[in-house]
C-alpha cells in the first residue's frame, strides 16, 4: 500500500534553531501532502495543505514565517520549524491523499516528536 | 462549517468487553468517514472507511456503518483485547474542504486484562 516515510522520529533542538522535518511517499505521488500538529491527549490541528510547485496553503492562526513548507518534487515535502522555541514542542505529522479508483484515503506518515529547550 | 464530535474519553474496559465509541458529524453533501487508530508515539493509521450512506468499514473485527439519517458512525467491537488500547479518531471529508481530512477530538481506550 502507499507509504509515507516521515524523518526525523525525534529531534531536540536548542530555542533559536531550525529543525526540518521531511516527508516521502515512498511508492506513489503524492501532489498533496498535509501538515499536521498534535499536543499531548488532543487531536490532529490541521497546520497546512502542501501542494507541488506551488505556494502551501496555511490554516488561520498558522504563522507561515515560522513554519516553512516546501514541496519541491512529487514524493517529498518538509516542514522547517524557524527560530524554535519550547512552545513549538510537539508531535507533528503528515499525510498525503491517496487517489485509487473510485475511492481515496488518506496516509499519514509516522510523527516526528519535537522537543524545544 | 463541517465538524465532527466524538464521545469523550478516557474508556476503560476489560479484555472481551463490548465497545461503542460514539461520532456524529456535521457536513453539507455526502462526505467520506473515517475511522483512525493512533498508537503511542505513532501516526495514525486507517482503521476503516465508508465513502456513501449504509455503507459499512470494517477492519480488524472493528466496525462502524455510515448512517446519514442520524450522521452517525460509531465504531464498534464485540470483543476487545488488551492490543486494542490506543486512541480512536473519527474523521471525514467532504467536496468542500479541498482534500483535508476533518478530525474529530479523539476518544482514548484502555483495555484491562
Amino acid at each position: 500500500g502507499a507509504v509515507v516515510s516521515q524523518h526525523p522520529s525525534r529531534v531536540i533542538c536548542k530555542s533559536g534553531t531550525s529543525v526540518k522535518i521531511e516527508c516521502r511517499s515512498l511508492d506513489f505521488q503524492a501532489t498533496t501532502m498535509f501538515w499536521y500538529r498534535q499536543f499531548p491527549k488532543q487531536s490532529l490541528m490541521l497546520m497546512a495543505t502542501s501542494n507541488e510547485g506551488s505556494k502551501a496553503t496555511y490554516e488561520q492562526g498558522v504563522e507561515k514565517d515560522k513554519f516553512l513548507i516546501n514541496h519541491a518534487s512529487l514524493t517529498l515535502s518538509t516542514l522547517t520549524v524557524t527560530s524554535a522555541h519550547p512552545e513549538d514542542s510537539s508531535f507533528y505529522i503528515c499525510s498525503a491523499r491517496v487517489r485509487g479508483g473510485a475511492s481515496y484515503g488518506y496516509t499519514f506518515g509516522s510523527g516526528t516528536r519535537l522537543t524545544v529547550v | 462549517g463541517d465538524s465532527v464530535t466524538q464521545m469523550e474519553g478516557p474508556v476503560t474496559l476489560s479484555e472481551e468487553a463490548c465497545l461503542t465509541i460514539n461520532c456524529t458529524y456535521t457536513a453539507t453533501g455526502y462526505p467520506s468517514l473515517f475511522w483512525y487508530v493512533q498508537y503511542p508515539g505513532e501516526g495514525l493509521q486507517l482503521l476503516l472507511k465508508a465513502t456513501k450512506a449504509d455503507d459499512k468499514g470494517s477492519n480488524k473485527g472493528f466496525e462502524a456503518t455510515y448512517r446519514k439519517e442520524t450522521t452517525s458512525f460509531h465504531l464498534e467491537k464485540g470483543s476487545v483485547q488488551v492490543s486494542d488500547s490506543a486512541v480512536y479518531f473519527c474523521a471525514l471529508s467532504g467536496d468542500n474542504q479541498g482534500g483535508k481530512l476533518i478530525f474529530g477530538q479523539g476518544t482514548e481506550l484502555s483495555v484491562k486484562p
